[in-house]
């Protein structure tokens, strides 16, 4: 089945930009989002990227997908304390049905 | 819009109990979800219903029943809560073509001793 892989763990300095990695199996992904999960919270869509697309850009989030590595990344710039959370990658196949694999979320510490 | 609510906030059972977690949508979505997340595990999806009258297992769906009770509502049933069954529980929904984006409620925290 489909797998979708994220390290746990990240701390990056108030200030600097965060870089969270996600990889997958799936070759036939449709749409990749990312989630983010603050604590006690249910999961809030962050952002998505269509399948088709190298890199999207919302704010102070970039995505980046590179489909032949099967890569895809969430770049936060300028981090603030409130973006500690539980940040989950989550990829989309094309079964017929709207079922998501989700990752095991990474939780990014922001350091004053 | 509420969105997607989940009852109970939090529930402590013991080995054996049953219980039925309750999950709404006021979105008019047709396709509903339950997971379960567990540390280190991200969400692992139990079933799921494509529509009203429909349901379908997910990754994980030994020792829960659900029920798609109307367009609205999809209820979760732990028969005889297990230790192993401790866990948060989401509940999500999601419109067919918009992305298939899922909006989640907040979870409910279960305690099974």
């Amino acid at each position: 089945g489909e797998d979708v892989e994220q390290s746990l763990f990240l701390s990056v300095r108030e200030g600097d930009s965060s870089v969270i990695n996600c990889t997958y199996t799936d070759s036939s992904s449709t749409y990749l989002y990312w989630y983010k999960q603050e604590p006690g919270a249910g999961l809030q869509l962050l952002t998505y990227i269509f399948s088709n697309m190298d890199m999207k850009q919302d704010q102070r989030l970039t995505v980046l997908l590179n489909k032949k590595d099967k890569h895809l990344s969430l770049r936060i710039a300028d981090t603030q304390t409130g973006d500690s959370a539980i940040y989950f990658c989550a990829e989309k196949g094309t079964e017929g049905n709207e079922k998501l694999t989700f990752g095991t979320g990474t939780r990014l510490t922001i350091i004053p | 819009n509420a969105g997607v609510t989940q009852t109970p906030k939090f529930q402590v059972l013991k080995t054996g109990q049953s219980m039925t977690l309750q999950c709404a949508q006021d979105m008019n979505h047709n396709s509903m979800y339950w997971y379960r997340q567990d540390p280190g595990m991200g969400l692992r999806l139990i079933y799921y219903s494509a529509s009203e009258g429909t349901t379908d297992k997910g990754e994980v769906p030994n020792g829960y029943n659900v029920s798609r009770l109307n367009k609205r509502e999809f209820s979760l049933r732990l028969e005889s809560a297990a230790p192993s069954q401790t866990s948060v529980y989401f509940c999500a929904s999601s419109l067919p073509g918009h992305r298939e984006t899922q909006y989640f409620g907040p979870g409910t925290r279960l305690l099974v001793l």
